[in-house]
């Protein structure tokens, strides 16, 4: 089974900083991961796809890269309604998929 | 505009069972996988199981093989997951969502409290 390792698991950041959060596969998964966000008392909404791609709609300031085992989702200048916990997900063993633990993201 | 409706859930005593119903409108169902994911209160997402479009491959996480049951009726733009034999762990929200063509799950309904509880 393929894990994936998010961290940190929380951090805070004041409104502009520049936000990084990291993915580690057990194993190699090509560009197969997603990020997600998620707000208290919502569903998820997507974010990134294959690893890199922009959702959508989703601003700019949000960004994906890496590839194999190691992943970043980074937001370029936080802002107030960024605050909300982010997941990555993993589809390269489809049908089976793995979220990360989900990292937190708190105003300081 | 895609629509995901769960419904079916509440408060059930352990060793008990429960239906859970997603209802799929705004997009062709029986073209498309599948999926439920659950969270725990507090807790991150768990992705719990897929179904193909036709019903004809299903797949689980280990922790509910041989309780939880995921089914559909593309007649009725419905999925379904049967869980029986619940234990204090299955206490969560249960998500339906959509498997894009990318095998990312794109859309997703809204939640239904299951609280497994004496």
């Amino acid at each position: 089974d393929i894990q994936m390792t998010q961290s940190p698991s929380s951090l805070s950041a004041s409104v502009g900083d520049r936000v990084t959060i990291t993915c580690r596969a057990s194993q190699g998964i090509r560009n197969d991961l997603g990020w997600y966000q998620q707000k208290p008392g919502k569903a998820p909404k997507r974010l990134i796809y294959a690893a890199s791609s922009l959702q959508s709609g989703v601003p700019s300031r949000f960004s994906g890269s890496g590839s194999g085992t190691e992943f970043t989702l980074t937001i370029s200048s936080l802002q107030p309604e960024d605050f909300a916990t982010y997941y990555c997900l993993q589809h390269n063993s489809y049908p089976l998929l793995t979220f990360g633990g989900g990292t937190k993201v708190e105003i300081k | 505009e895609v629509q995901l409706v769960e419904s079916g859930g509440g408060l059930v005593q352990p060793g008990g069972s429960l239906r859970l119903s997603c209802a799929a409108s705004g997009f062709t169902f029986s073209s498309y996988w599948m999926s439920w994911v659950r969270q725990a209160p507090g807790k991150g997402l768990e992705w719990v199981a897929n179904i193909k479009q036709d019903g004809s491959e299903k797949y689980y996480v280990d922790s509910v093989k041989g309780r939880f049951t995921i089914s559909r009726d593309n007649a009725k733009n419905s999925l379904y997951l049967q869980m029986n034999s619940l234990r204090a762990e299955d206490t969560a929200v249960y998500y339906c969502a959509r498997v894009s063509i990318g095998l990312h799950l794109d859309y997703w309904g809204q939640g239904t409290l299951v609280t497994v509880s004496s």
